[in-house]
């Protein structure tokens, strides 16, 4: 009930590309879906996030795809660039109760110039 | 400071031996939470703290894992008697909440090597 499934495990994108990442969720009960950014060596950095009163939220080129009755939600990066080579990882919790997010297992996104 | 620190940032500690790694949250964050990330991997859920609620414990491996917070700020993660299956990153967050909205920060992590 707290998985959070992420899809594929690694990508790779031509420069200019579209890099798109997939979630999957089980608990109905959460209601707070953020993405979030890693580079080696460094901690996981907010990138965006969604809540499911919304299907689609965007931020420049990363936009978050949320359908509650599939309980599955996504990332886009549109006109992917090698900077965006990094780890990233869905999560998800409940957020009216503050608890815990829980993580995907992370896709290694690698976009070649 | 701006976000939240963590110290040290790597340890090599000798299996068997104790370590204690240490976590500032940003100042005002009620919350904070610690993770495991083992290398290649996502990250795993060990303990969160909030405020003078009883924390939840429910992510920590084994009895050879604890953590404590004083009040609303540092807070330290000890590992005893350790083992080369605790090599791992271990990541402090602490949580801002404005208008009922929650945003979880992370810091740059304690590289932890168990030899």
């Amino acid at each position: 009930q707290q998985q959070v499934k992420q899809s594929p495990q690694s990508l790779i994108v031509q420069k200019g590309g579209i890099s798109i990442i997939n979630c999957a969720y089980e608990n109905t009960a959460f209601d707070y879906f953020p993405w979030y950014q890693q580079f080696p060596g460094k901690g996981p950095a907010l990138l965006i996030a969604i809540r499911p009163d919304v299907s689609e939220k965007k931020e420049g080129r990363f936009t978050i795809s949320f359908n509650k009755s599939a309980k599955q939600f996504s990332l886009h990066i549109m006109d992917s660039q090698p900077g965006d080579s990094a780890t990233y990882f869905c999560a998800a919790s409940k957020e009216t109760s503050g608890s815990r997010l829980t993580f995907g297992e992370g896709t290694q996104l690698t976009v070649n110039p | 400071g701006a976000g939240v620190s963590q110290s040290p940032s790597n340890k090599v500690t000798e299996k068997g031996k104790d370590v204690e790694l240490r976590c500032d949250p940003i100042s005002g964050h009620t919350a904070l939470y610690w993770y495991r990330q083992r290398l290649g991997q996502g990250l795993e859920f060990l303990i969160y703290f909030q405020g003078n609620s009883a924390p939840d414990k429910s992510g920590l491996p084994s009895d050879r894992f604890s953590a404590e917070r004083t009040g609303e700020s540092v807070s330290t993660l000890t590992i005893q008697r350790t083992q080369q299956e605790d090599s791992a990153v271990y990541l402090c967050a602490s949580r801002f909440r404005q208008a009922g909205r929650y945003t979880i920060y992370f810091g740059e992590g304690s590289w932890l090597t168990v030899v």
